[in-house]
């Protein structure tokens, strides 16, 4: 079982605002990334830190994280933001990385 | 532009070995921390291992600790997954990672995969 908790399925109708959310002691005391995945692709990391998104990543995408808990907002959501997303941290002991089980997003 | 190529990818039986490879290009490879990640069928990812750009920090995941080793050639911008006594539950598409310059674990690129189907 992962150390990171994610809900495993989430909606949202199209142009609306959905949070994903990824829970975990050791988010308490280590930043959170956040990928997003398509169907037969590799993922690509849309999130890192508080707040911080690669280039060409739409910034209709936003992180924030309070306490054991981290969240990927899209706001604004697109036929093309259907995906699985996947948190990834460390672990309690600070020395070994652990992935949340992902969620997948459906755009209604 | 970063591409991550990774190789090595087989069906086998369990029990068995299999080298997987990653050939880097697009940056300098040496400074950078690399890792592998895998994917089971229909699931979801899974951390497997890394290697400081030194080659040194070399650490693993509980579930391959002591089968795998990851090494790294930074003459050959190449990186390399060991896998010893593979087991069904081995079963998954491998991918070669790129860590990001804020640290781990931050991963900003990823390669294609090469699957490893370890049979019974």
């Amino acid at each position: 079982s992962s150390e990171l908790t994610q809900d495993p399925a989430v909606s949202v109708a199209l142009g609306q605002t959905v949070r994903i959310t990824c829970q975990g002691d050791s988010l308490r005391s280590y930043s959170v990334s956040w990928y997003q995945q398509k169907p037969g692709q590799a993922p690509v990391l849309v999130m890192y830190g508080k707040d911080n998104r690669p280039s060409g990543i739409p910034d209709r995408f936003s992180g924030s994280s309070s306490g054991n808990t981290a969240s990927l907002i899209i706001t604004g959501a697109q036929a093309g933001d259907e995906a699985d997303y996947y948190c990834n941290s460390r672990d309690s002991s600070g020395n070994l990385v652990v992935f949340g089980g992902g969620t997948k997003v459906t755009v209604l | 532009e970063v591409q991550l190529v990774e190789t090595g990818g087989a069906v086998i039986q369990s029990g068995g070995s299999l080298r997987l490879s990653c050939a880097a290009s697009g940056f300098t490879f040496k400074p950078y921390t690399m890792h592998w990640v895998r994917q089971a069928p229909g699931k979801g990812l899974e951390w497997v291992s890394l290697i400081r750009g030194n080659g040194g920090g070399i650490v693993y995941a509980d579930s391959v600790r002591g089968r795998f080793t990851i090494s790294r050639d930074n003459s050959k911008n190449s990186l390399y997954l060991q896998m010893n006594s593979l087991r069904t539950e081995d079963t998954a598409l491998y991918y070669c990672v790129k860590e990001h310059i804020s640290g781990w674990p931050t991963f900003d690129h990823w390669g294609q995969g090469t699957l490893v189907t370890v049979s019974s």
